[in-house]
């Protein structure tokens, strides 16, 4: 069972354009969410992160909005670029020590020029 | 800034053999944990360790063993290789409980 759902599986955005990803979660103990960015060969690199206590994080051309009564979180790349060309995963964690990130299935984002 | 440190970068085995991974992770950083990433997956958790202790303990085979060290750098042992270990392996290390993970470059495992 996948603890956390992310959609689309593939996005394709033209240059200037809103770039969207979705994440459901299904376990209500999760209160930390980061998005993370994965470019091939490369390890994954923190992008932006949210706890359940703020309903929208923004941080440049990135936003993460959260719906804590839905349990889905989101990820907006405004004016998005050809560089932002990568895979995206949502991810979600528990405040304990040494608790692991259980990720979405990730989402590839192909920016056009 | 250090970033997390994984050695090597890629690994060639044969079937049946043994590889160590090793992680350094961002200094004063004193949890690890271990990933595993098949061909178009997203990170699979093998396993954490704070203050050397192991902490968590997610999909990780039998055949695997980790070990956090004295200096907070970890090891990855794994025995008896099998062709579906073929991966990328990813240490990730944080500062305190609940904090951001940094991943490291990760180790591409192919076995043959």
């Amino acid at each position: 069972q996948q603890q956390v759902k992310q959609s689309p599986q593939s996005l394709i955005v033209q240059k200037g354009g809103i770039s969207i990803i979705n994440c459901a979660y299904e376990n209500t103990a999760f209160d930390y969410f980061p998005w993370y960015q994965q470019f091939p060969g490369k390890g994954p690199a923190l992008l932006i992160a949210i706890r359940p206590d703020v309903s929208e994080k923004k941080e440049g051309r990135f936003t993460i909005s959260f719906n804590k009564s839905a349990k889905q979180f989101s990820l907006h790349i405004m004016d998005s670029q050809p560089g932002d060309s990568a895979t995206y995963f949502c991810a979600a964690s528990y405040n304990n020590a040494g608790n692991m990130l259980t990720f979405g299935g990730g989402t590839r984002l192909m920016v056009k020029p | 800034a250090a970033g997390v440190i994984q050695s090597p970068r890629h690994l060639i085995k044969e079937k049946r053999e043994t590889a160590t991974l090793k992680c350094y992770p961002i200094p004063r950083h004193d949890t690890v944990y271990w990933y595993q990433q098949g061909p178009g997956q997203d990170p699979q958790f093998l396993i954490s360790f704070y203050e050397k202790m192991q902490s968590d303990k997610g999909s990780i085979p039998d055949r695997f063993s980790a070990q956090q060290f004295s200096d907070y750098h970890s090891e990855l042992n794994m025995s008896s290789l099998e062709l579906g270990d073929s991966a990328l392996y990813f240490c990730a290390s944080s500062l305190v409980a609940g904090a951001e993970a940094f991943f490291g470059q990760g180790t591409r495992l192919t076995v043959v």
